[in-house]
């Protein structure tokens, strides 16, 4: 069955050290989101694609990047760590058009010290 | 600024009642909105979703309710069950781009 999963499932980093979260689906989706979770603000869109080559910043982009060289994955990079980056990370697909919902991943749940 | 709104952080509700979760949104652009479920450790789920032409759409016991005028959507469960236990997010889009509220736990009592 298609599927979108995400790794590690856990993580715990340090200050300052740079930190990649992965995340594959084979849906085949054009479209593929990253997002945070975090007390009292819901699911925060940090970046998008629209398809392979193609990044968008989201609503919390500053100190994350992501990179699109194929359908499948859309990998999520932190280059410095921070405290303020704990969090719970989501991945999410999408085929794309109006009316597509879009399928998530398990998340990651990332602690910086 | 929180562009969806959920203000119910929690409700409680016995089995076999009707559990309504509310969602405010803000802009008058969004013209697609769903409502996902969320158990612990897993990622959110899709539940149902309406498009800004219907003003409510069915799938079982769950019905979603749009109210334009008002840009408020609501959640009916019924009946509720304990398996209905989770945080809900009503989202709205416009485009590709998703809008989340901050959730709404609910629990049901058997």
């Amino acid at each position: 069955d298609a599927e979108i999963t995400q790794s590690p499932r856990h993580k715990i980093t340090e200050t300052g050290r740079q930190v990649t979260l992965a995340c594959h689906q084979t849906w085949n989706h054009n479209n593929m989101f990253w997002y945070r979770q975090d007390l009292g603000h819901g699911l925060r869109l940090i970046h998008y694609s629209y398809g392979v080559q193609d990044t968008n910043k989201g609503e919390v982009s500053d100190g994350y990047s992501v990179s699109r060289s194929n359908t499948e994955d859309l990998p999520l990079t932190l280059e410095s760590a921070a405290s303020s980056q704990t969090s719970v990370y989501f991945c999410a697909s999408r085929l794309g058009g109006d009316t597509d919902t879009q399928y998530f991943g398990p998340g990651t749940r990332l602690t910086v010290l | 600024d929180q562009q969806v709104k959920q203000n119910s952080p929690s409700l409680s509700v016995q089995e076999g009642r009707i559990s309504i979760l509310n969602c405010d949104y803000t802009n008058s652009m969004f013209d697609y909105f769903l409502w996902y479920k969320k158990y612990p450790a897993e990622g959110p789920t899709f539940l149902i979703s309406i498009s800004s032409i219907k003003d409510k759409n069915e799938d079982g016991r769950f019905t979603v309710f749009l109210n334009k005028s008002a840009k408020h959507l609501s959640l009916h469960i019924v009946p509720s069950q304990p398996g209905d236990s989770a945080v809900y997010f009503c989202a709205a889009s416009a485009g590709n781009q998703f809008y989340f509220g901050t959730g709404t736990s609910l629990t049901v009592i058997p």
